[in-house]
This record gives structure tokens, C-alpha cells and sequence, in this order.
């Protein structure tokens, strides 16, 4: 079974700064998914940016990075020139992919919630 | 294009009612999944699917059963409520990730709120 620990339960940063969220994750499986899913007020669930575990590279969606440290089992997401619209919960989520190409159910961490103040 | 589509968005119940919450994609999406979402908990899985007739148990199944009859729907039944499944219910659909250009992650539908007095 995998877990997943995100340690910060709150940040708050001012507007167009920078933020980095912590998450480390436990698993013995090698080939797998990492998701960053952000949650605003709506409730609604909103894939933020993924990584498949078989690249180096660290993905990046515009104002979103990632530094992906395999060996670490560590999955930071980095937030640049924050906007007021980034306040939300922040959750992790590993998935573990299968060689076949299927996909089961995602694991989530608990969530840290960011506050950007104007 | 409706995606991930949830109903109803709130319910009240009784305990020991009997309830199926509605989980339909329009994107035929192979794999769906229903999650529970309970304050300071995170997400957590309750059962998925990875295509018609087929569904397996995830971290919190008891007490929820599922079936999986067409591709496009996958709901969630409560056979009996009890106060302990008072959350915030969330189903999800995902194409296979052999597929595209890479794999997308899962969709989300917009939850139901279900209280249990």
C-alpha cells in the first residue's frame, strides 16, 4: 500500500510571491503517476499538473512546477508569482501504473491549505 | 461536452435508509472511482473500476456497494446509512493511460454533500 504525507496543513504567502508545498510519498512500486490537485472553495477537484515517475524531467503547467526527487520520494509543487485565485486546498496524489496501461484509484495526501493574501 | 456528472449534489438521510448516488461520463473513460472526502482525511478511495463489469475494493468499501453495468455509469449505494458516512462523496473517470500523448489523470465530478442524522 502507498501513502502519502503532505506536513504543512496551512500557508499563507503574500500576493506574487513565491510558495513551495511539501509532499513525500512511501511505495515500493516503481512505475507510477503523481498528481497535484487543487480544491477551491467550489469543492470542484482541479488537476493542477502531473509526472510520470519514468522521467527525470520535472513537469511544469505555466506558474506551476514540480521538483521530483525519485530517490527521495519527494513530490514539491512550487507556486510562482502567486495569485489571489491560488487560494485553495493543495492535495498530492500518487497513482500506480501498470505495465499493460491501466490505472487504479489514487492515493491522497491530507492537504495543505494555501492562503494568498492581497 | 458534460464530463463527470454527480446527483444529487446534497442529500439528508436517515440512518438505516438506503440510498445510490449517481456517478455518469460522457467521455468513455475505462476506469471510475468513488472517493470520500472527510474534514482534516484527504481523499479516500472506495472502490474503482477499471471497466464494465468489473470493480474492486479500495481503503474504505464497507458499508458501499458498487456494479458496473455500462461504461458510462458507476454508482454507489448505501444499503443501510449510519452517521459515520456523513461526507463529501466524489466519483471520477480516467481514460486508459496507454492512450493520447500521456496520461491525463482523473476527472472529477463536483461531489455530493451527504449528511446522516
Amino acid at each position: 500500500a502507498q501513502t502519502v504525507t503532505q506536513s504543512q496543513p496551512e500557508m499563507s504567502v503574500q500576493e506574487a510571491e513565491t510558495v513551495t508545498l511539501s509532499c513525500t510519498y512511501d511505495t515500493s512500486e516503481n512505475n507510477y503517476y503523481l498528481f497535484w490537485y487543487k480544491q477551491p472553495p467550489s469543492r470542484q477537484m482541479i488537476l493542477v499538473i502531473r509526472q510520470e515517475a519514468y522521467k527525470q524531467q520535472n513537469a511544469t503547467e505555466n506558474r506551476f512546477s514540480v521538483n521530483f526527487q525519485k530517490a527521495a520520494k519527494s513530490f514539491s509543487l512550487k507556486i510562482s508569482d502567486s495569485q489571489l485565485g491560488d487560494t485553495a486546498m493543495y492535495f498530492c496524489a500518487f497513482m500506480k501504473r501498470y505495465s499493460g496501461g491501466g490505472a487504479d484509484g489514487l492515493t491522497f495526501g491530507k492537504g495543505t491549505h494555501l492562503i494568498i493574501q492581497p | 461536452n458534460a464530463g463527470v456528472t454527480q446527483t444529487p449534489k446534497f442529500q439528508v438521510l436517515k440512518t438505516g435508509q438506503s440510498m445510490t448516488l449517481q456517478c455518469a461520463q460522457d467521455m468513455n473513460h475505462e476506469y471510475m472511482s468513488w472517493y470520500r472526502q472527510d474534514p482534516g482525511m484527504g481523499l479516500r478511495l472506495i472502490h474503482y473500476s477499471v471497466g464494465a463489469g468489473i470493480t474492486d475494493q479500495g481503503e474504505v468499501p464497507n458499508g458501499y456497494n458498487v456494479s458496473r453495468s455500462t461504461t458510462e455509469d458507476f454508482p454507489l449505494r448505501l444499503l443501510s446509512a449510519a452517521p459515520s458516512q456523513t461526507s463529501v462523496y466524489f466519483c471520477a473517470s480516467s481514460s486508459n493511460s496507454r492512450q493520447g500523448a500521456g496520461y491525463y489523470g482523473y476527472t472529477f465530478g463536483s461531489g455530493t454533500r451527504l449528511t446522516v442524522v
